[in-house]
């Protein structure tokens, strides 16, 4: 199976502020990568997918980038709303795995 | 507009067996495989496996090849996931997600097993 290593695990940063998550996988997953939010009680939502590319409705202060085995999503200008749990999972080799999150709070 | 409505939440007794289910809308519930994802208390997220509801083909994880077995109703555009042989391990939320990336979710379903 593919491990996917998410970093850092919480993350504590202002309003207005620039974050950055990272995920390292396993191995190479040729850019089969997506982003996730999941807000206190409610589903994940899907943020980016192929690594980089931008979901329906999502923000453009969200954004993907990466390739091989290391990815990174960034959040600019960081919003109240941002508050929440970030996933990272691959969809390259079954099975699809997750990285184990990253809770994002305000300082 | 694409929805999956799950249904509600279930206690299950230790031993005993859980079917939940998934009603999409919204889209050609064919078109796309439907997922399961697992969700523990407080902790992230596992995929246990998906159906293509036009076939009825299955995978699974190999952690959930004994513990859920999917299926899906073209006639009522349902997926269902049933969990066999209950155990504390189960309690958890479990999710459908359309498709790979998951772009639609269901609004999960708690499962609690407790005697």
């Amino acid at each position: 199976d593919i491990q996917m290593t998410q970093s850092p695990a919480s993350l504590s940063a202002s309003l207005g502020e620039t974050v950055t998550i990272e995920c390292r996988a396993s191995e190479d997953i040729y850019s089969n990568l997506a982003w996730y939010q999941q807000k206190p009680g409610n589903s994940p939502q899907l943020l980016i997918y192929d690594a980089n590319s931008l979901a329906d409705g999502v923000p453009s202060r969200f954004s993907g980038s990466g390739s091989g085995t290391q990815y990174s999503l960034k959040i600019n200008s960081l919003q109240s709303e941002d508050v929440a749990s970030y996933f990272c999972q691959q969809y390259n080799n079954y099975p699809w795995t997750f990285g184990g999150g990253t809770k994002l709070e305000l300082k | 507009e694409v929805q999956l409505q799950q249904s509600g939440p279930e206690v299950g007794r230790p031993g005993s067996s859980v079917k939940i289910s998934c009603k999409a809308s919204g889209y050609t519930f064919t078109d796309y495989v439907m997922n399961w994802v697992k969700q523990s208390p407080g902790q992230g997220l596992e995929w246990i496996g998906w159906i293509d509801p036009e076939y009825g083909s299955t995978d699974y994880a190999e952690k959930f090849k004994k513990k859920a077995t999917l299926t899906a109703d073209t006639s009522s555009n349902t997926a269902y996931i049933q969990l066999s042989s209950l155990t504390s391990e189960d309690t958890a939320t479990y999710f459908c997600a359309r498709g790979a990336p998951f772009d639609y979710w269901g609004q999960g379903v708690m499962v609690t097993v407790s005697s």
